[in-house]
């Protein structure tokens, strides 16, 4: 399964961006890349994800690289409702199915 | 548009019990997954359900079943409780032959073994 690497912690000053790596090196072809925030342990909110091509919503961009071996989640102006664990995930696709392969994840921390 | 619901929102079982948690899929949702999150670490995938049937398991031991009924809800059944499976359980629906859908978590089952 490709596994994804990912800063333990990040600080942020609020309005600014906030720029969360992402290593996925073993990522095979079809394998997309999904972003995830968890706060407070509560279930994990969705927040982008994409497979070859850049992308954007009204919550964040997400930059992959033209290898697929990285990519960058872009919170544009931060607020302190953004602090949470980030998780970088690889979606494994199999013939009986699909699962997310969590990593460990990056605790954003927005300051004032 | 309803989401996803666990219950309970938290329990306390005995070693060597039996637990059964219950997740109601989001609407138009066909599939369903669960997992578990020990303290401090990413979810860990248990399996997947998808026409009530388990189609993909990760590396937990045959204690940890599963069921999924006509109208996609689940449940998770976990038997001889171990202090280890002390964690919160969340489970996730999705839609089955759309390529790169997207997951929706519930807010889980926080269980404690004593």
């Amino acid at each position: 399964d490709a596994k994804t690497t990912q800063p333990p912690s990040m600080d942020c000053a609020e309005g600014r961006a906030a720029n969360l790596p992402c290593n996925h090196s073993t990522i095979s072809g079809n394998e997309y890349v999904y972003w995830y925030r968890q706060i407070h342990s509560q279930g994990p909110q969705y927040i982008i994800h994409g497979l070859k091509n850049n992308e954007t919503n009204e919550m964040a961009s997400l930059i992959i690289t033209e290898d697929r071996k990285s990519s960058t989640l872009i919170l544009p102006h931060a607020t302190l409702r953004d602090t949470a664990v980030y998780y970088c995930i690889v979606r494994v696709d199999k013939e009986y199915g699909n699962k997310l392969v969590f990593g460990a994840g990056t605790i954003l921390r927005v300051k004032s | 548009e309803t989401g996803v619901t666990q219950s309970p929102t938290h329990l306390i079982k005995t070693r060597g019990q039996q637990v059964t948690l219950r997740c109601s899929s989001q609407s138009g949702h066909n599939t369903v997954s669960w997992y578990q999150q020990a303290l401090g670490q990413g979810p860990q995938f248990i399996f997947q359900y998808y026409r009530e049937e388990e189609n993909g398991r990760g590396n937990f031991p045959p204690r940890f079943s599963g069921l999924q009924f006509p109208n996609y809800s689940s449940e998770l059944n976990v038997n001889a409780l171990e202090l280890d499976d002390s964690a919160l359980y969340l489970c996730a629906s999705s839609l089955a032959g759309v390529s790169g859908y997207g997951y929706t978590f519930g807010s889980g089952t926080r269980l404690t073994v004593v």
